[in-house]
C-alpha cells in the first residue's frame, strides 16, 4: 500500500565502504527525487529523474549517482563513503516536474 | 540568499491557542508553494499546494494562505497532535527544472 517506500531505513557503514539504497513508487509518477535532509533538518535536492532525463544538483559529490531501471525505481548508489554522507537520505516523486512531491519514509545512513 | 524562509524556527503554544508560521519567498516566476509536515522519524507529509496570490486553502485546523512574497500558515486551536515540523517549499521558472525549494521549517510544539 505504501506510495513511495525506500530500503533499507536504517544503515551504519565504515568510512570508505559502498552502499546503495533502493526507492520504488507505485504512485505511477513519471518524475523522482533523492533529497538530503542533514542535522539540522533541513531539505536539500539531490537528483530529479523525469521521463529518462537525469537532472544533476551541481552540489552533489560525483560519489553519489543515481541510477533508474525503470519510472518507478530510482537508487541511490555511494562509492567511498565519508563522515559528511552521515544524514538522512529521502526519496520521492511527483507527477510532472514541480508539481506536488510525495516523500518516503527517509533511510537514516550513518558512516562511522 | 535563501530563497525561501521560515518563520519563527520554534513555536510552543499552547492547546488552543491560535497562531499563524510564516513561509516568505524571493523567487520570481513563482509556480506552486507547497507546504508539508514533518513528524520526527517520518518523511514529509503533503498538508497543501498554493499556486496564485489571494489563494486559501483548510484541512481540519489548518488553513494556508498566500501573497505575492509570502504564506501562512494559520492553526486554529491547535492539538497537541498537531505538534510537528511545517515544511514550506517552492516551485519556480528561475529553477529551471521546476524542483521544489524547502525552508528550513518550524518546529511547531503544542502543550497540553
Amino acid at each position: 500500500d505504501t506510495a513511495v517506500s525506500q530500503t533499507p531505513k536504517y544503515l551504519v557503514t565504515q568510512m570508505g565502504n559502498d552502499k546503495s539504497i533502493k526507492c520504488e513508487q507505485n504512485l505511477g509518477h513519471d518524475t523522482m527525487y533523492w533529497y538530503k535532509q542533514d542535522s539540522k533538518k533541513f531539505l536539500k535536492i539531490m537528483f530529479s529523474y523525469n521521463n529518462k532525463e537525469l537532472i544533476i544538483n551541481e552540489t552533489v559529490p560525483n560519489r553519489f549517482s543515481p541510477k533508474s531501471p525503470d519510472k518507478a525505481h530510482l537508487n541511490l548508489h555511494i562509492n567511498s563513503l565519508e563522515l559528511g554522507d552521515s544524514a538522512v537520505y529521502f526519496c520521492a516523486s511527483s507527477q510532472g516536474l514541480g508539481n506536488t512531491i510525495y516523500f518516503g519514509e527517509g533511510s537514516w545512513l550513518t558512516v562511522v | 540568499e535563501d530563497q525561501v524562509t521560515q518563520s519563527p524556527e520554534a513555536l510552543r503554544l499552547q492547546e488552543g491557542e491560535s497562531s499563524s508560521l510564516n513561509c516568505s519567498y524571493t523567487v520570481s516566476g513563482l509556480r506552486g508553494l507547497f507546504w508539508y509536515r514533518q513528524d520526527p522519524g517520518k518523511g514529509p507529509e503533503f498538508l497543501f499546494t498554493l499556486y496564485s496570490a489571494g489563494e486559501e486553502k483548510e484541512k481540519e485546523r489548518l488553513k494556508a494562505t498566500l501573497t505575492k512574497k509570502e504564506s501562512f500558515l494559520h492553526i486554529t486551536a491547535p492539538k497537541p497532535e498537531d505538534s510537528a515540523t511545517y515544511l514550506c517549499a517552492v516551485s519556480y521558472s528561475g529553477a529551471g527544472s521546476y524542483q521544489l525549494t524547502f525552508g528550513k521549517g518550524t518546529k511547531l510544539s503544542v502543550i497540553p
